[in-house]
């Protein structure tokens, strides 16, 4: 277990609205990761930080910021939802040093 | 963008039997992960390969790492039930970065 939690674990939006989703961690791990799942696609890397205020473009970022203005809090914005962004979103930590990455429960988003 | 191929999609084998999941890639990793993923939660990591031809064993999988670096096996010997879920394959790249295959979807019948 590696104190991974991310909140809310469901949420259904309207098209257009701002929605934030929140990854905790306990551990002060360095690196955290946001990623989306989606069926045929594996994982796919939106952004992720390697350090507070330190973050990086994946490779689906459009449509989404992220911010990290302390180390156990990793927050991913979708700035205006669209109904492509529907999707299950994972959070993810890696410890410094090791290649793993550990897992949160992951949040389903819809958006209507 | 470097990408990890995996194959077959999906897989439907009675218990008893075996199979083998496939990692590919163009491009070489530093390390390949593989993780299990369960309906509902996150991806758990199974096994680490980081040496070219390197062969791990988990009791009854068996993950080998190419020689290249490229590409990556997960053998299931004798499938269970308990075996059924997501299988991913995970990149390690220079940049920090984990790049996912799209996952084998295993599902063993009794």
């Amino acid at each position: 277990d590696a104190g991974i939690t991310q909140s809310p674990r469901h949420k259904v939006t309207e098209t257009g609205t701002p929605v934030t989703l929140r990854c905790h961690q306990t551990e002060n791990h360095r690196y955290m990761y946001w990623y989306r799942q989606d069926p045929g696609h594996g994982l796919r890397l939106i952004h992720y930080s390697y350090g507070v205020k330190d973050t990086d473009k994946g490779e689906v970022s459009d449509g989404y910021s992220v911010s990290r203005s302390k180390t156990e809090d990793f927050l991913l914005t979708l700035e205006s939802a669209t109904s492509s962004q529907t999707s299950v979103y994972f959070c993810a930590i890696r410890r410094q040093g090791q290649v793993e990455a550990f897992f949160g429960q992951g949040t389903r988003l819809t958006v209507v | 963008t470097q990408l990890l191929e995996q194959s077959p999609q999906f897989l439907s084998i009675q218990e008893g039997e075996n199979l083998t999941v496939y990692c590919n890639s163009s491009s070489v990793f530093s390390s390949l992960q593989w993780y299990r993923q369960e309906p509902g939660e996150g991806p758990v990591l199974l096994v680490t390969v980081v040496t070219g031809g390197e062969v791990k064993k988990l009791k009854r999988l068996t993950f080998q790492f190419g020689d290249a670096r490229k590409d990556s096996s997960l053998h299931i010997t004798a499938a269970q039930p308990g075996d059924t879920g997501l299988y991913l394959c995970a990149g390690a790249t220079g940049a920090q970065k984990l790049v996912f295959g799209q996952g084998t979807r295993l599902t063993i019948n009794p």
